[in-house]
């Protein structure tokens, strides 16, 4: 299994509708995790940090399951603003780095 | 507002010619900086891990000979591309961790869009 991975997409939704993507990673003692956002040509803006089963901001909710070594991002109500790749995060190399997936990305439309 | 500042954020080069991009901590001390750098449509791949007051750890594949960091004070860490070739044209990014630990998550800076001619 990758460090990393997830599904390139891209996810095609109608503004207004749910989407959710998964992202699995290998290393079982990763303790926290991140969710960024990147728009094209710009840098990785930080969304989202998972510590322990889940976390919720407004319309994004993230959710850990540790089982299974996989992590979720939700996004409700989606927004034409939310069009971008979404990259997940997982400390390795003894947590000191970060490895990043190939990213997710989201396209909202009309 | 911005936690980390990269600086420049575009350059255009000639092959053979060095470049030099900064990267600043804003409002805090960053011992440790990293530097990735992105291929289109690819991921952020890590390049080196950047220690203040000492040398640079690289990432398998990086020649440390060809990208220089130098990490002089707490709050400025460069990477020096030497001899770029157009192969190394590239979204360089740099990052920095504004609270101690392992579980506080990385800010970035803008980002400078290399293009090797």
């Amino acid at each position: 299994r990758k460090e990393v991975e997830q599904d390139p997409g891209p996810f095609n939704v109608p503004e207004g509708a749910t989407v959710a993507f998964n992202c699995t990673y290998s290393n079982s003692a990763s303790q926290s995790f991140f969710w960024y956002r990147q728009d094209c040509r710009k840098e990785p803006k930080l969304l989202m940090s998972v510590y322990s089963s889940g976390n919720e901001d407004g319309r994004f909710t993230a959710q850990l399951n540790r089982a299974s070594q996989y992590i979720s991002l939700l996004i409700r109500d989606s927004k034409l603003s939310d069009s971008a790749t979404y990259l997940c995060v997982v400390p390795t190399g003894g947590g000191n780095k970060l490895t990043f997936g190939t990213g997710t990305q989201l396209k909202v439309e009309l | 507002g911005a936690v980390v500042s990269q600086h420049p954020s575009r350059v255009i080069c000639k092959s053979g010619t060095s470049v030099k991009i900064e990267c600043r901590s804003l409002d805090f001390q960053a011992t440790t900086m990293f530097w990735y750098r992105q291929f289109p449509k690819q991921s952020l791949m890590l390049m080196a891990t950047s220690n203040e007051g000492s040398k640079a750890t690289y990432e398998q594949g990086v020649e440390k000979d060809k990208f220089l960091i130098n990490h002089a004070s707490l709050t400025l860490s460069t990477l020096t591309v030497t001899s770029a070739h157009p192969e190394d044209s590239s979204f360089y990014i740099c990052s920095a961790r504004r609270d101690r630990g392992h579980n506080s998550p990385l800010h970035f800076g803008n980002g400078t869009r290399l293009t090797v001619t």
